[in-house]
């Protein structure tokens, strides 16, 4: 079974900053996807950023990045200059699917990314 | 981007009744549609995979017979809690899947809480 293991319960960051997210994760596969989420205090589900593992590229939106290493297992979050408004859950999820595949979503336990003004 | 509707938003329910979810891709349509639930401070966890005109997947420890999914058309899914009790109070959100290779889309949620 696949599993996501986000290791910082909590992180903080001063507004203006950069702050990095962690997110390894366990397959057996070598095609699937791989998802960022930001859950503010709404709780709606907003995808921040998808990488597709056959993609050597690393994903990019905007100030959002990841750092995407494959033989580790490895997809973290570069947020650069953080802003207010970034501040929520965040969660790290893996899929065979783009869309969720026939399995669904695997999500990592969350990181609670606090903006310090 | 494409719209998922979920209703309702929240609900109170007395123990031992039971309350229907309804998850609807507004202007797409959804070859599958996912159920999760996510307790206070947890992450989200899948209950069921529906397809359309087929019986849902459930995950292992998700009581098929509890949470009842039916996924009639491609634009709509339903969730069906019966006989909730309070330990069933939680958040579920749907998602669906467009099935043309973008990601699934969220629906805002449904807080439940049996009382």
């Amino acid at each position: 079974a696949q599993t996501v293991t986000q290791s910082q319960p909590e992180m903080s960051v001063q507004e203006a900053e950069t702050v990095t997210l962690s997110c390894t994760y366990d397959t057996s596969e070598s095609d699937y996807y791989l998802f960022w989420y930001k859950q503010p205090p709404s709780r709606q589900m907003i995808l921040v950023i998808r990488q597709e593992a056959y993609k050597q590229q690393n994903a990019t939106e905007n100030r959002f990045s990841v750092n995407f290493q494959k033989a580790a297992k490895s997809f973290s979050l570069k947020i650069s200059d953080s802003q207010l408004g970034d501040a929520a859950m965040y969660f790290c999820a893996y899929s065979l699917g783009s869309g969720g595949g026939a399995d669904g979503l695997t999500f990592g336990k969350g990181t609670h990314l606090i903006i310090q003004p | 981007g494409a719209v998922v509707s979920q209703h309702p938003s929240w609900v109170i329910c007395k123990s031992g009744t039971s309350v229907k979810i309804e998850c609807r891709s507004l202007d797409f349509q959804a070859t599958t549609m996912f159920w999760y639930r996510q307790f206070p401070k947890q992450s989200l966890m899948l209950m069921a995979t529906s397809n359309e005109g087929s019986k849902a997947t459930y995950e292992q420890g998700v009581e098929k017979d509890k949470f009842l999914i039916n996924h009639a058309s491609l634009t709509l899914s339903t969730l069906t809690v019966t006989s909730a009790h309070p330990e069933d109070s939680s958040f579920y959100i749907c998602s669906a899947d467009p099935g043309t290779g973008t990601e699934a889309f969220f629906g805002q949620g449904t807080r439940l809480t049996v009382v």
